[in-house]
């Protein structure tokens, strides 16, 4: 039981450039999201889902793009990196509306 | 969702009880209060959630008064592994999935 899982660990982009980040969950959850921390702050909901097929906007959900495709897969899009998305992106997934929420291990993400 | 208002830091030394107080004034009658606890480069982990009284388990517990506007979370004999940034949550079920961190509490215990 591996929980939730993200790929990469680390990315460096050029302005301008486009990735996606995985996340994974082994859990069966229904709702996963995404947040990014920047340094010295808290973290900050970018977009989440309630189940497979639907996303919704979370508090900062501006230059970014995701699907739920799968169940167990969340992915998070970046079409054109600025550096201001440079940040720590976290993934994390819960069974229920339920304040349990279960994190990845982060994605280091620098924009020059 | 309520705003709440946790110190910047704390210190303290091993074997100490540390007890961290977040203040919620505009908590509302759904709301349940949680604590999540993060180690530096993992992401936040639960520690605790309650919605009145006390509520213990095996690594906290977790103090509301009666007007439940403030909570304090205790962690009874701290050691060096401890020190981490705790972050108070306030909002009730239909509002999780728009969790708010605030910047947290930076607990340091030292030797």
């Amino acid at each position: 039981n591996a929980g939730v899982t993200q790929t990469p660990k680390f990315r460096v982009l050029k302005t301008g450039q486009s990735m996606t980040l995985l996340c994974a969950q082994d859990m069966n959850h229904e709702y996963m999201y995404w947040y990014r921390q920047d340094p010295g702050m808290g973290l900050r909901l970018i977009h989440y889902s309630v189940g497979e097929g639907t996303t919704a906007k979370g508090e900062v959900p501006d230059g970014y793009n995701v699907s739920r495709l799968k169940k167990q897969n969340f992915l998070l899009g970046l079409e054109s990196a600025a550096p201001s998305q440079t940040s720590v992106y976290f993934c994390a997934s819960s069974y229920s509306p339920s304040w349990e929420q279960y994190f990845g291990p982060g994605t280091r993400l620098t924009v020059t | 969702l309520a705003k709440t208002t946790q110190p910047i830091s704390m210190d303290s030394y091993e074997g100490q009880e540390v007890n961290i107080t977040c203040s919620h004034n505009n908590i509302a009658t759904n709301d349940y209060i949680t604590w999540y606890q993060q180690f530096p480069s993992q992401g936040p982990r639960f520690i605790i959630q309650g919605y009145k009284t006390k509520v213990t388990n095996e690594v906290a517990s977790l103090f509301i008064p009666a007007d439940r506007k403030s909570s304090t979370l205790s962690l009874p004999r701290v050691s060096l592994s401890d020190t981490a940034v705790y972050y108070c949550l306030v909002g009730d079920e239909d509002s999780s999935y728009k969790l708010i961190f605030g910047s947290g509490t930076r607990l340091l215990v030292r030797p």
